[in-house]
């Protein structure tokens, strides 16, 4: 049973330049969280989406926008990218109703922004 | 903003037992976390614990829950190579999502 895929794995962009992250849920789940992981930190929240709707925000610039589609899925985009945008982005997906626990994570995006 | 705040660094013997501190931020937070994260990986949930307990065992893990303190700990029994990794503490926030410290490196030497 597939848990939450990411892809791409690695990814290189230049500064400036825009940025689509993917993200699968795992079979059942239905509420999709991204968190940026910079190096030697802890996961940062960005945002939530549920019913394709961006339910919750953490404290990120409006570069960093997403989407969720009807099966789930979720995408995270950023725009004009920072070197400090440099980082591990890491989906979560679980069960709305479901407290945090109930999270799985997926293996993360590691984007290098030069 | 205020922080979770972890030890960055622990090293034990295998065999030994580890304990892993954290010092959290919102008293009001339902549950505390622990995830393990390994090289290359995402996050694990290793356990975790309601804000009305004191303590709760897994196994080889304990979780200590301070309120008073804000205080969070986690001991695993019995440390192996394996359970070298990085161990990240986590809260519920204000926006019913979580908030990690900065994470402690666990090694674990023969």
């Amino acid at each position: 049973d597939a848990g939450v895929t990411q892809s791409p794995t690695h990814l290189i962009k230049t500064r400036g330049q825009q940025v689509t992250l993917r993200c699968s849920p795992k079979s059942g789940h239905d509420t999709v969280s991204w968190y940026q992981q910079a190096l030697g930190q802890g996961p940062q929240f960005i945002f939530q989406y549920y019913e394709e709707e961006e339910r919750q925000r953490g404290n990120f610039p409006d570069r960093f926008s997403g989407h969720q589609f009807p099966n789930y899925s979720s995408e995270l985009n950023v725009n004009a990218l920072l070197l400090g945008d440099s980082a591990l982005y890491l989906c979560a997906s679980r069960q709305i109703g479901k407290g945090n626990y109930g999270y799985t994570f997926g293996s993360g995006t590691r984007l290098t922004v030069v | 903003g205020e922080d979770v705040e972890q030890s960055l660094f622990l090293s034990v013997r295998e065999g030994d037992s580890s304990v892993i501190n954290c010092t959290y931020t919102d008293s009001s937070s339902t549950y505390l976390y622990w995830y393990k994260q390994e090289p290359g990986a995402g996050l694990q949930l290793l356990t975790y614990i309601f804000s009305n307990m004191d303590m709760k065992q897994d196994q080889r893990l304990t979780v200590l829950l301070n309120k008073k303190d804000k205080h969070l700990s986690l001991r695993i029994a019995d440390t192996q190579t394996g359970d070298s990794a990085i161990y990240f503490c986590a809260e519920d926030d204000n926006n019913n999502d979580m908030r990690f410290g900065a994470g402690t490196r666990l090694t674990v030497k023969p």
